[in-house]
């Protein structure tokens, strides 16, 4: 299967920073999400982005697949921002690789 | 339009039993899939249903299985549960190239 790598593995920030998540993947894919999973183990669809860059007011991603890594960047981060941030990729038929997550703390 | 739902939100079984667990796709959404996610082991992919057949699957044992109805709602079944099954087992549907969306999830417990 395909290793992904994110990294850090733990984050802790005061409520206004910014930060980025990174994720490293080991083969080309065809499909690439970021994921916001919150206290209650809901998996939240943030990002679908397989390349290029996108942006969701305040959140912003960006995929290099030539190089095999996604970035997640977090502005102006917020409370309800805290929870475990995982990407997940996809080589084949709809079977996606998750990596280890980075947990992320804001503290107000 | 609903989301993806999952029943029963939270399961307390023993060790031998069996358990089945039910997903509800979002409507028109044809491919389903399943994870099981543990401390130890993170997410990993279980199988992915499309018109009623399996497409892909995991690396887990054959105690695992699942199937799909032909409205797209999905089940899967445990058998023979042991203590390492308890996990949080996370249902996602989607239309094809398209993002997967989960549900809530079921909570399994094995004592």
């Amino acid at each position: 299967g395909i290793q992904v790598e994110q990294s850090p593995p733990d984050l802790i920030l005061q409520e206004g920073a910014n930060s980025t998540l990174r994720c490293n993947f080991s083969d080309s894919v065809n499909n690439l999400q970021w994921f916001h999973q919150n206290p209650w183990g809901q998996l939240i669809n943030l990002f679908y982005i397989p390349s290029g860059t996108k942006q969701n007011g305040r959140l912003s991603a960006t995929t290099v697949a030539t190089e095999r890594y996604s970035l997640l960047y977090i502005s102006s981060s917020q409370t309800t921002d805290s929870g475990v941030y995982f990407c997940a990729v996809e080589k084949i038929g709809n079977q996606f690789y998750f990596g280890t997550g980075t947990s992320l703390t804001v503290i107000p | 339009k609903a989301g993806v739902t999952q029943t029963p939100r939270y399961l307390i079984k023993t060790r031998g039993q069996q358990v089945t667990l039910s997903c509800s796709p979002i409507s028109g959404h044809r491919s389903v899939s399943w994870y099981q996610q543990t401390p130890g082991q993170g997410l990993q992919f279980l199988f992915e249903y499309f018109s009623e057949t399996q497409r892909n699957k995991g690396n887990f044992p054959g105690r695992f299985s699942g199937r799909q109805f032909s409205n797209s709602r999905s089940e899967m079944n445990v058998s023979t549960l042991e203590l390492g099954d308890s996990a949080l087992y996370l249902c996602a549907s989607s239309l094809a190239g398209s993002p997967l969306h989960f549900g809530n999830g079921t909570r399994l417990t094995v004592t």
